[in-house]
């Protein structure tokens, strides 16, 4: 069964600091790994899309990492805001069924002044 | 910049009775999918809808839930007996092709009474 464990379950860090979230996942055929960010009550948004030939993938002050030999994920937060506070929630998608996504449980980032 | 709506934002209906769900779409995007979030919970796969049919559905997608296109404009999901464990936050995406990126809409919450 196609699972995607995160960890941590939750985090507070100091607006500024940086922070690295984790993703796990057992997902064959593996066909892409997304990282999306969402708001409490609101719908997912994009951050970055890798396929299994990317190691790493930046969107401003996002920088997402794959190892596709030990199937594990990273999402690096760098000078948090508060605005990043939010679930960060991993995704990936099976080769063999690319419409159909597999959501982690999210890391819930809590940035405090 | 061009978003997935979704309507209702919020639906309260009694246990048995029917809903439906709408969702228009980005323009050019070919590909419609429902997701839903039990408060709480991971986010879960429905149904992706491609050339006007399904194309793939999970488990959770059984012979009370249904999705049309009718008007090639709004994308809708019918639960035409509602459950009290229906009650969850329900989410169309959208993507032009089948491995892009998924965007989307601001989520239905439907409570069920």
């Amino acid at each position: 069964k196609n699972q995607v464990e995160q960890s941590p379950q939750s985090l507070i860090i100091l607006e500024g600091k940086n922070c690295t979230l984790q993703c796990n996942y057992t997902v064959s055929p593996f066909s892409n790994l997304r990282w999306y960010k969402q708001d409490t009550g609101r719908g997912p948004v994009s951050l970055t899309i890798m396929t299994f030939s990317e190691n790493t993938k930046s969107n401003g002050r996002y920088t997402a990492t794959l190892d596709a030999d030990t199937k594990q994920s990273s999402l690096h937060i760098t000078a948090s805001q508060l605005s990043d506070s939010a679930s960060y929630i991993c995704v990936v998608s099976a080769g063999n069924a690319g419409n159909m996504l597999t959501f982690g449980g999210g890391t819930r980032l809590m940035v405090k002044p | 910049e061009p978003e997935v709506t979704q309507t209702p934002s919020h639906q309260v209906t009694q246990m048995g009775q029917e809903v439906i769900l709408r969702c228009v779409p980005i323009s050019n995007h070919l590909y419609f999918y429902w997701y839903r979030q039990i408060l709480g919970q991971k986010v879960e796969f429905l149904v992706s809808f491609y050339n006007n049919e399904i194309s793939e559905k999970s488990e959770i997608f059984d012979d009370q839930f249904s999705v049309e296109r009718p008007d090639g404009s709004n994308f809708t999901l019918k639960i035409r007996s509602t459950k009290l464990e229906d009650s969850a936050m329900y989410f169309c995406a959208t993507s032009a092709h089948q491995r892009n990126e998924q965007f989307f809409g601001p989520g239905t919450r439907l409570t069920v009474l």
